[in-house]
């Protein structure tokens, strides 16, 4: 398998623009997590999806993002309209599902947003 | 969620047993520890959890003190490979949602 796929890796556009980030997760896996990493505030769980259905986006900063799951391999992060603080490493993560969520999480490589 | 407090670097020779600290004098009963690393721009990894008692695994020991207001996570034999970001949280395990965050960690430097 070849974990979980994010893209693009590394996205420059200009404030006010839409941005949409995509992860593939590892086929069979149930969750699928996205979180923000920045020096600020350091990795924060924006989101987490089960079996295509959002659980939890207590996580998420403010109405300007949003997050959809169509299906079990693919989803989706967008922000409309970006802003210069929203630059920021955004990884997908996704887990199996048994046991404990927490623990066995696969991260893909993350994307690299840069709002100018 | 309780918060954690980590130093935020420490050295360690290779080979050396790496001891890395974390205070968490507000945790509650049903909070586990837990710890996790992240590697120069991967996503963090988990590595070892625990409530009351001693854990060991392939990666590492977790040692809590007995009044769980701190802990001490353990790479017995430090490679290169070990250096990285290591977080400490505190966290009950269900809900999974708001205040999982990574706090700054210690930046762990191994050194040949």
């Amino acid at each position: 398998d070849a974990g979980v796929i994010q893209s693009p890796r590394h996205e420059v556009t200009e404030m006010g623009q839409e941005v949409t980030l995509r992860c593939k997760p590892i086929s069979g896996h149930d969750y699928l997590f996205w979180y923000r990493q920045t020096m600020m505030r350091g990795l924060e769980l924006l989101i987490y999806f089960n079996n295509n259905v959002p659980i939890d986006d207590s996580g998420m900063p403010e109405d300007r993002f949003s997050a959809k799951m169509p299906n079990a391999s693919f989803s989706t992060l967008k922000i409309q309209p970006s802003e210069p603080r929203d630059s920021a490493v955004y990884f997908c993560a996704s887990s199996p599902g048994r046991g404990e969520i927490l623990t066995e999480q696969f991260f893909g490589p993350g994307t690299r947003l840069t709002v100018l | 969620d309780a918060k954690t407090t980590q130093p935020p670097s420490m050295d360690c020779a290779e080979g050396r047993a790496a001891n890395l600290p974390c205070n968490h004098s507000t945790i509650s009963g049903n909070e586990y520890v837990y710890w996790y690393r992240q590697i120069h721009s991967q996503g963090p990894q988990y590595i070892i959890h625990g409530l009351k008692n001693n854990e060991t695994n392939e990666m590492a020991s977790l040692i809590i003190t007995e009044d769980r207001k701190s802990s001490t996570l353990i790479l017995p034999h430090a490679t290169l490979r070990d250096t990285a970001v290591y977080y400490c949280i505190v966290r009950v395990v269900i809900p999974i949602g708001q205040n999982f965050v990574f706090g700054p960690g210690t930046r762990l430097s191994v050194l040949p």
